[in-house]
């Protein structure tokens, strides 16, 4: 099991609210990352970080923003939220290198009414 | 565009039969990953094959890996109903500093 936390697991929220997702892990991994995926459907990349103060944006773009202060902390923040938020957010880490495997966690299901 | 595609998109089998799942990507890669993924949960990951490796065992899952063709295929050996999930692979692209490219899933249904 790994040792990555994310609260919290479920958010249902109104529009234009700001929320904050949070993911912690105790590995001392240097890279982090954020997934967005939909059910069923694949991960989309929309942030990641190769260490403390390190952000940079994925694959897919995102309103979302995320800071990286801490080794462990990697935070993401939604300033107004909307119906098209409506997702799964996954977050992951990893030792840096190139031979990486990605500790997930357990993720967060947001849903914006 | 993405980098993995699995194949099939969906497997329905028996428990005690083998499953084969398969992946094809298109450009140079360092590794290939295998993930599973229980509904509504993160991802766990399986076993990473590096390019210069053709073939892996890990317990009841067998991956193998051809570069020529860009591709490689994930066996479960005498499946179980726990092994119901979705499974993705995952390429660790050639260069500095790559990322993960994952994709769209298989999802394996094994019933009792």
């Amino acid at each position: 099991e790994a040792d990555i936390y994310q609260t919290p697991r479920y958010l249902v929220i109104g529009t234009g609210k700001k929320i904050t997702l949070e993911c912690s892990q105790t590995m001392g991994h240097d890279k982090m990352y954020w997934y967005q995926q939909d059910p069923g459907m694949e991960l989309h990349l929309i942030h990641y970080s190769y260490g403390v103060n390190s952000t940079e944006k994925g694959d897919l773009s995102s309103e979302s923003t995320v800071s990286r202060i801490r080794t462990e902390h990697f935070p993401l923040t939604l300033e107004s939220a909307r119906p098209s938020h409506t997702s799964q957010y996954l977050c992951a880490s990893s030792e840096f290198g190139t031979q990486e495997t990605q500790y997930f966690g357990p993720g967060t299901r947001l849903l914006v009414l | 565009s993405q980098q993995g595609e699995e194949d099939p998109q969906a497997l329905s089998i028996q428990e005690g039969e083998n499953a084969t799942m398969n992946c094809s990507y298109k450009t140079s890669i360092n590794n290939l990953q295998w993930y599973r993924q229980n509904s509504g949960r993160g991802l766990v990951h399986l076993i990473l094959i590096r390019s210069n490796e053709r073939e892996k065992h890990s317990g009841r899952l067998r991956v193998t890996l051809d570069t020529s063709k860009k591709s490689s295929s994930l066996l479960i050996t005498a499946s179980r109903a726990a092994d119901t999930a979705s499974y993705f692979c995952a390429t660790d692209a050639s260069g500095a500093n790559s990322k993960l490219t994952f994709g769209k899933g298989i999802t394996l249904s094994v019933r009792p």
